[in-house]
């Protein structure tokens, strides 16, 4: 069964300090890993993807497969990154996406 | 561009309704899939469409129904509604060619049934 997990419900870090959201997943096959995001009133969307093992606003993440874990990680948390995460998992078969059940990110100045 | 727009942005039905919510999907994009994202939880895969026809669908009883039209637009039908039914509900558009840049999403079309 594929499922994604996020352990913690919400994270509290202050500006400047680092922060690492935690995702483990669960699926057979190889996986294909996402991170979203949704601020404040906003729609949720995509912050980045495991394929093309970038950087965006300073969020990393590395897919270990050993782990089966994809944490989102970032040296030097601001205000600006406070919102709700989502780690999602997107099989090889089909086009739909299975979601953890995201964490609040509260960056405290 | 709007991306992805979704209507009405609140409904609120009384339970053994039926509702019908509908999305136009971002322009350039040919594939339209259905998300229902209850309080405090992360998005669940209803169905998706692609060429007018249910391509996938997820764990979600025949009372949930779509249909996608030649513009690619799309409708997300439930009928006989039930209290465990209100929820956000989440149009997210994509190209068929690209899903694996991930999808558009809409705003959503929150859902209350009383």
């Amino acid at each position: 069964a594929q499922r994604v997990t996020q352990p913690e419900k919400l994270l509290s870090v202050f500006k400047g300090a680092p922060v690492e959201l935690k995702c483990n997943y669960s699926y057979s096959g190889s996986p294909e890993l996402f991170w979203y995001v949704q601020y404040s009133r906003q729609r949720l969307q995509l912050l980045l993807r495991h394929i093309s093992r970038e950087s965006i606003k300073g969020f990393t993440a590395d897919l270990n497969k050993g782990e089966t874990s994809f944490h989102l990680k970032k040296p030097f948390a601001q205000e600006e990154d406070s919102a709700m995460y989502y780690c999602a998992l997107k099989n090889n078969y089909g086009q739909n996406f299975v979601f953890g059940p995201g964490t609040r990110l509260s960056v405290l100045p | 561009d709007a991306g992805v727009t979704q209507s009405p942005t609140h409904l609120i039905k009384t339970r053994g309704q039926q509702v019908t919510l509908r999305c136009s999907p971002k322009s350039g994009h040919d594939t339209v899939s259905w998300y229902q994202q209850a309080l405090g939880q992360g998005p669940q895969f209803i169905f998706q469409y692609y060429e007018e026809e249910e391509r996938q669908r997820g764990n979600f009883p025949d009372r949930f129904s779509g249909h996608q039209f030649p513009n690619y637009s799309s409708e997300l039908n439930v009928n006989a509604l039930l209290l465990g039914d209100s929820a956000l509900y989440l149009c997210a558009s994509s190209f068929i060619g690209t899903a694996n840049y991930g999808y558009t999403f809409g705003s959503g079309t929150r859902l209350t049934v009383v």
